[in-house]
C-alpha cells in the first residue's frame, strides 16, 4: 500500500482556519485519498475524500496537489469540538471493500 | 437515522475464553468491516463483509473471525483470548462510494 507521512501533531487557535498537510509521494494513479478524524472516546469519522480535484463539503475542503504527490485538510473556523486525531488514507477505489490503513495521524489541539 | 451499533460496549475476559461482539451496520448499509485499536498498534483493519461474504481480510491470527448474516448484521469472535487482544474493537458499515460510519466500539479487556 502507499503511504503517507503526516505531522504528529498541530496546534491551532479557534476560530481560525487549520491547514493539515499529508505527503503521499508514492500514490498510484487509482489511488483515492480520504481523510477521517477521531475524536477522544470516539469511533473514527468519516470527513472528505478526493481523487484529482478539490473537494468541499459541510466539515472541510480537500486541496489536492498537481502532482497528487500530496494534499492538504481545510479546516475553514476550527472550532473546540475539532480538536482529534486526524488520518490521511490512500485506498485504491472509493466504492466500500477497501481496507482503511490508519497511519499515526496528526493530532490537532484547538485552543480558545 | 440510527448509526452503527456495537454491543456490547465493554467486556472483560479470562485468558483461553473466547468471546463474540456484535454490529448492528446502519439500515441499508451491505458493507461492515472490524478494527482493533490498541495503544501501540493503533488503527489495524481486521476483515471486511459485504453480502455475507469476506472480501478483505487483514493481517491476523485465525483465533480472530466473522460472520455476516443476511440482514447485514456482523459478528466477529476471536478465541483462545490472550492478554495482547485486550483493545477497543470497532466496527463500520458503507454503502458503496461513501465513506465508512463507524461505531462507539467494543472495550475487551483480558485478563
Amino acid at each position: 500500500d502507499a503511504k503517507t507521512t503526516q505531522p504528529n501533531s498541530m496546534e491551532s487557535n479557534e476560530e481560525e482556519p487549520v491547514h493539515l498537510p499529508c505527503n503521499h509521494s508514492t500514490i498510484s494513479g487509482t489511488d483515492y485519498i480520504h481523510w477521517y478524524r477521531q475524536l477522544p472516546s470516539q469511533g473514527p469519522e468519516y470527513v472528505i475524500h478526493g481523487l484529482t480535484s478539490n473537494v468541499n463539503n459541510r466539515m472541510a475542503s480537500l486541496a489536492i496537489a498537481e502532482d497528487r504527490k500530496s494534499s492538504t485538510l481545510i479546516l475553514h473556523r476550527a472550532t473546540l469540538r475539532d480538536a482529534a486525531v486526524y488520518y490521511c488514507i490512500l485506498t485504491l477505489n472509493s466504492n466500500s471493500g477497501y481496507a482503511l490503513n490508519f497511519g499515526k495521524g496528526t493530532s490537532l489541539l484547538v485552543t480558545p | 437515522k440510527a448509526g452503527v451499533t456495537q454491543t456490547p460496549r465493554y467486556l472483560i475476559k479470562t485468558r483461553g475464553q473466547q468471546v463474540t461482539l456484535s454490529c448492528s451496520p446502519i439500515s441499508g448499509h451491505r458493507s461492515v468491516s472490524w478494527y482493533q485499536q490498541t495503544p501501540g498498534q493503533g488503527l489495524q483493519f481486521l476483515f471486511e463483509y459485504f453480502s455475507e461474504t469476506q472480501r478483505n481480510k487483514g493481517n491476523f491470527p485465525g483465533r480472530f473471525s466473522g460472520r455476516q448474516f443476511s440482514n447485514s448484521r456482523s459478528e466477529m469472535n476471536v478465541s483462545t483470548l490472550e492478554l495482547g487482544d485486550s483493545a477497543l474493537y470497532l466496527c463500520a458499515s458503507s454503502l458503496a462510494g461513501k465513506g465508512y460510519t463507524f461505531g462507539s466500539g467494543t472495550r475487551l479487556t483480558v485478563v
